[in-house]
Formats: structure tokens, C-alpha cells, sequence
């Protein structure tokens, strides 16, 4: 099992570019999530899906799009970056819970995008 | 507004010290409580988990104690090694059909030889 992986590792993009930030999990998880990471502060949600086919907004998803065309697979889009979207983006996934059960998020190694 | 603060921000001890890392919440409904840890350059992994109803729990050399009363939480590591250097996150999650989580920014943690 490779858990929770994300692609690239690292990347640099200009003002204006866009790009595509790809989760995979193999842990057959309904529920993915990408999160922003910035120094001094908390794991930030973007956008989140809780099933193949269904995306969410969460706590900061302007200038970002997501989509979820297979179970395994959560792809985060960003059309125009901005210097604002520097960051370590992180993707993680969850198995299904019934009622208000307990469970565990499984993070994957990071992304380090920078925008000049 | 739902918070989760952690302190110091950054502690560096020795090897072979303890250490006490502390996580202070506002979250209410209050589900559970996580900690996890972050190495240099990877995605967080879980060390413990406690309920309100659950007072310490220990993972190895990690003991984690809650007071759901005061909504405090500490990490305790004993016998340092040269590998806890790391983050270590608090995360607190509400007891509510949305199930928000609160991440904490964090302790970064240095272990010196």
C-alpha cells in the first residue's frame, strides 16, 4: 500500500499560469481533502469530497477548483496562480464512518508550490 | 470562533530531556482530540487520539493528557530522541453533523545531541 500520494513534489510557476495538483489513494477512502499549509498557521481547508463525483467548498477555496472523476483520484486546479498561493498544499483522504465515529485522516507528503 | 492554540511556537532540549507541549481549545461542541506529528518535509501522521471522557493516553514514549474542562491538552515526550524533532500538531474536532476540524499551527520541536 502507497497510502496517500500527491504529484509533483515541487514546483514553480509564473504569475497567471495554471496547474493541476494530483492526490491518489489507495486505501479505497470516500472522503478526500486538500489542505494549505503556511508558516505560523494551521492546516487550512480548501475544497473536500465525500464521494466519486461530489466536491465541497471548505475554509479558503477562492482561486482554486477541484474535481473527483474517480474514488482513488482528487485533483486540485488553480487557472491564474497568484503569489498569495505559495504554499505546501497537502492532500489527505479518510475512510467512510456511520453517525459521529471516529477516524483517521491519512496525510500524503506535501506539495511546495511557489508563485513568482 | 472555534480555536486551537498551541504553545511555545518552537523548544529546543536536549537528548535524553522531557518535554511538555501544551494545546489550548475554544471548540464546542468538543468530539475528540488528536495529535499528530509533522517531520521535516511529510504530511502529519496521528500519535493519539482522546474523547472527552478519556483523561491521558500514551503512545510509546507520547503521553497525552486532556482536561475537557479547562480545554487544555499537553504532549509529553520522555527520553527525547534525535528523531521527535519534528512539528507537533493539536487538532480538535466538533461534535456536530459538519464535523469541522481545528488544526493548531504547531510546535516545532528540536532535539540537540
Amino acid at each position: 500500500n502507497a497510502g496517500v500520494t500527491q504529484t509533483p513534489k515541487f514546483r514553480v510557476l509564473k504569475t497567471g499560469q495554471s496547474m493541476t495538483l494530483l492526490c491518489a489513494q489507495d486505501m479505497n477512502h470516500e472522503y478526500m481533502y486538500w489542505y494549505r499549509q503556511d508558516p505560523g498557521m494551521g492546516l487550512r481547508l480548501i475544497h473536500y469530497s465525500v464521494g466519486e463525483g461530489t466536491t465541497a467548498k471548505g475554509e479558503v477555496p477562492d482561486g482554486y477548483n477541484v474535481s473527483r472523476l474517480k474514488k482513488q483520484n482528487f485533483l486540485l486546479g488553480l487557472e491564474s496562480a497568484a503569489p498569495s498561493q505559495t504554499s505546501v498544499y497537502f492532500c489527505a483522504s479518510r475512510g467512510k464512518t456511520m453517525g459521529l465515529g471516529e477516524y483517521e485522516q491519512f496525510f500524503g507528503p506535501g506539495t511546495r508550490l511557489t508563485v513568482l | 470562533k472555534n480555536q486551537v492554540e498551541q504553545s511555545p511556537q518552537s523548544l529546543i532540549i536536549l537528548e535524553g530531556k522531557n518535554c511538555t507541549l501544551q494545546c489550548n481549545y475554544t471548540v464546542s461542541p468538543f468530539s475528540n482530540l488528536r495529535w499528530y506529528k509533522q517531520d521535516t518535509g511529510r504530511g502529519p501522521v496521528s500519535l493519539t487520539i482522546m474523547t472527552f471522557s478519556e483523561n491521558t493516553k500514551s503512545n510509546g514514549r507520547y503521553t497525552a493528557t486532556l482536561d475537557a474542562d479547562t480545554k487544555q491538552s499537553s504532549l509529553h515526550i520522555t527520553a527525547s530522541q534525535l528523531s521527535d524533532s519534528a512539528s507537533y500538531i493539536c487538532v480538535v474536532r466538533e461534535y456536530s453533523s459538519a464535523s469541522k476540524i481545528i488544526f493548531g499551527s504547531g510546535t516545532r520541536l528540536s532535539i540537540r545531541p
